[in-house]
């Protein structure tokens, strides 16, 4: 497809047990996203990727959050040892250029639940 | 830094009714601004953008004018439809960064 894809796009788990979200960016677009948007909450960015740059992980909750892309492509944010609270849809964008102002384009989201 | 504050929600309205969702920014130089859209069950979409002051984006019937004398960028349809029940996010590019800043969202349903 031409959009970005994420999988799965449910997720549920037990507390403790680590998980991993997959996102499929734009063929062609260099920046990636991962944002969360919790419930009744606004959308928090956790890291971005550009090319082969070294990706901005400010955004990242706890050391318990990690993200990977692979050969600038896909890439994979893994949550070890889930808590409650990492209950959430998991976001993917992607952007065509490095400039912060172009478009992202979003995916349908990992709905995530940790029981 | 910069941020955007957004009109608390929910808004509910009758179809064919005039829709106004504020939004402010507070912001270093001027900074594309832009408005996505969340349909039930779908993901975020980009429903217009402005990239300099006193640009006007506009798509679906939307529209938002950039006014940097009232450092505003609300959002408008003159007269929404059922279709258009959803969640509407202000945002902004942070300052040096390589993200978006979103407002919180306003949820909008619109009754038959």
């Amino acid at each position: 497809g031409a959009g970005v894809s994420q999988s799965p796009s449910n997720k549920v788990t037990e507390k403790g047990k680590d998980v991993e979200l997959r996102c499929d960016p734009i063929s062609g677009h260099t920046a990636l996203y991962w944002y969360r948007q919790s419930l009744g909450q606004g959308l928090e960015f956790l890291i971005y990727f550009q090319g082969n740059s070294a990706p901005d992980k400010s955004g990242l909750p706890s050391d318990r959050f990690s993200a990977e892309r692979t050969g600038g492509s896909v890439s994979t944010l893994t949550i070890q040892r889930t808590q409650q609270e990492d209950s959430a849809v998991y976001l993917c964008a992607s952007s065509s250029r490095r400039e912060y102002q172009e478009t992202q384009y979003f995916g349908p989201g990992t709905r995530l639940l940790v029981l | 830094g910069n941020s955007v504050t957004q009109m608390e929600g929910p808004v509910t309205l009758s179809e064919e009714a005039f829709l106004t969702i504020n939004c402010t920014y507070t912001a270093t130089g001027y900074p594309s601004l832009f408005w996505y859209v969340q349909y039930p069950g779908e993901g975020l979409q980009l429903l217009l953008k402005a990239t300099k002051a006193d640009d006007k984006g506009s798509n679906k019937g939307f529209e938002a004018t950039y006014r940097k004398e009232t450092t505003s960028f609300h959002l408008e349809k003159g007269s929404v439809q059922v279709s258009d029940s959803a969640v509407y996010f202000c945002a902004l590019p942070l300052t040096g960064a390589n993200n978006l800043f979103f407002g919180t969202g306003t949820r909008l349903t619109v009754i038959p």
